[in-house]
């Protein structure tokens, strides 16, 4: 079945530690998205990658890193540099340019820093 | 930048009546595309209705259609004969056909009333 996985569904890191969530596509989509979710404040974008070995900030980037070394795979990396990094992370993947295509998510990871 | 502005955090509408959810955006692009997803308890997102900017019809799919006024910058979804299925966080997001952006309104929590 094609789709999306994002791992693991739940994650638990100390204050101060980096943490990466995973990001993987079998649908041959080129572009890819994360996204953080707080409650009341919608779908926040934080990268989105049109290409492999390319990506842009979103509107809330700092404290976050990404890579796109290949096409199924979008790793994003909360870092200590992340004021508040407890919240729920979605990742999508969509064709490029195609016209009217809609992005396809994930079901997410919930990540709690203690 | 563009924007995307959900004004109604919350609504509750009653079995099978109509209740519309608002959204406006703004952008200086002439070309992208605008969506509605839902999002259930699962959390995980589901396509609703997809409209192209350059098309000038309405989409609709089943129950479910919007209100497109490009040059108002509105983007209205109507939801027909309520059921208790439609109860969900609803977003509206837009998605640039420049650069494949996508971002997305803070939604509105939709109550269905027995």
């Amino acid at each position: 079945d094609g789709g999306i996985t994002q791992s693991p569904k739940y994650l638990f890191r100390k204050e101060g530690q980096n943490v990466t969530l995973s990001c993987e596509q079998n649908l041959n989509h080129d572009a890819m998205y994360w996204y953080r979710q707080d409650p009341g404040q919608g779908l926040r974008l934080i990268y989105y990658s049109q290409i492999v070995n390319d990506f842009q900030k979103g509107d809330i980037a700092e404290g976050y890193s990404v890579s796109r070394e290949k096409k199924e795979s979008f790793p994003l990396t909360v870092t200590s540099a992340q004021k508040n990094p407890t919240a729920f992370y979605l990742c999508a993947s969509s064709i490029r340019r195609a016209r009217g295509t809609e992005a396809f998510f994930g079901q997410g990871t919930r990540l709690t820093v203690v | 930048a563009q924007t995307v502005t959900q004004s109604q955090p919350e609504m509750s509408v009653q079995e099978a009546e109509t209740v519309t959810l608002s959204c406006t955006y703004d952008t200086s692009e002439s070309d992208y595309y605008l969506f509605w997803y839902k999002q259930p308890p699962s959390r995980q997102m589901i396509l609703v209705i997809r409209q192209e900017a350059y098309k000038q019809q309405n989409a609709t799919e089943n129950r479910f259609s919007v209100n497109f006024q490009k040059a108002a910058k509105s983007f209205s979804l109507k939801i027909s004969d309520s059921q208790l299925g439609d109860a969900a966080m609803y977003f509206c997001a837009y998605r640039s056909a420049r650069d494949d952006k996508i971002i997305f309104g803070k939604g509105t929590r939709l109550h269905i009333l027995p």
